[in-house]
């Protein structure tokens, strides 16, 4: 089985200033992981998925994870923020194709102006 | 390009009462499909999952339960709903060979 550790479910920043969000994961194969956002009562949208290679991935609007197998880790980063990046990101992972999608509990994010 | 219509937007239903929501896939053949329920504030939860019409796989019990009529189409039912049942419920798909999973907007149900 699959779990994601989101530690923190709330994260303020200045607008402008740079932005990590802490996503651990545990799987017992090499997971297939993702990062979404959710919008105020929106479903949730892709950011980025990671499944091999390059563990530093590239997602929409300027966000980018990166993969660390010995921290076991997937912490998603933006180097400036903007006001309507806040939003809730959830970590998730999977083990593949058709396999059940784990998510974690989410990290609101609130971007001050 | 692909399209997942939810429907209703949202709704609010009284304790006992049934409901049903629908969810419809278009622009893709086959996918797999997932319903999850998102409690207000919490993660989110996969219910069940279907890969083929007719056939509905259950992740956990809410009394709740799921039918896949068509290849495009996945239905969320109950015949009473309890109280527990308010929240965020999210249809899903995604393509057999890849982990990514593409989210509706979501239906809003407040059960009172």
């Amino acid at each position: 089985a699959q779990s994601v550790t989101q530690p923190d479910a709330r994260v303020t920043v200045s607008e402008g200033a740079s932005l990590q969000l802490r996503c651990k994961y545990s799987s017992s194969v090499t997971p297939y992981l993702f990062w979404y956002v959710q919008y105020p009562r929106q479903g949730l949208q892709l950011l980025l998925k990671y499944y091999s290679g390059d563990p530093v991935v590239q997602g929409v609007n300027g966000f980018e994870a990166e993969f660390s197998k010995s921290n076991s880790s997937f912490h998603l980063r933006k180097a400036s923020v903007h006001w309507s990046d806040s939003a809730v990101y959830f970590c998730a992972v999977s083990r593949g194709t058709g396999s059940k999608l784990s998510f974690g509990k989410g990290a609101k994010l609130t971007v001050s102006p | 390009a692909q399209t997942i219509h939810q429907w209703p937007v949202a709704e609010i239903k009284a304790v006992g009462s049934p409901l049903s929501l629908g969810c419809t896939i278009k622009g893709k053949s086959s996918p797999n499909l997932y319903w999850y329920w998102q409690a207000t504030g919490g993660t989110l939860q996969q219910l069940f999952y279907s890969i083929t019409v007719g056939q509905v796989e259950s992740v956990v019990q809410l009394n709740l339960s799921a039918s896949r009529p068509k290849d495009d189409q996945f239905i969320l039912s109950t015949e009473k709903l309890l109280l527990s049942h308010s929240g965020f419920y999210l249809c899903a798909w995604s393509l057999a060979g890849t982990g990514e999973v593409f989210f509706g907007k979501g239906t809003r149900l407040t059960v009172v």
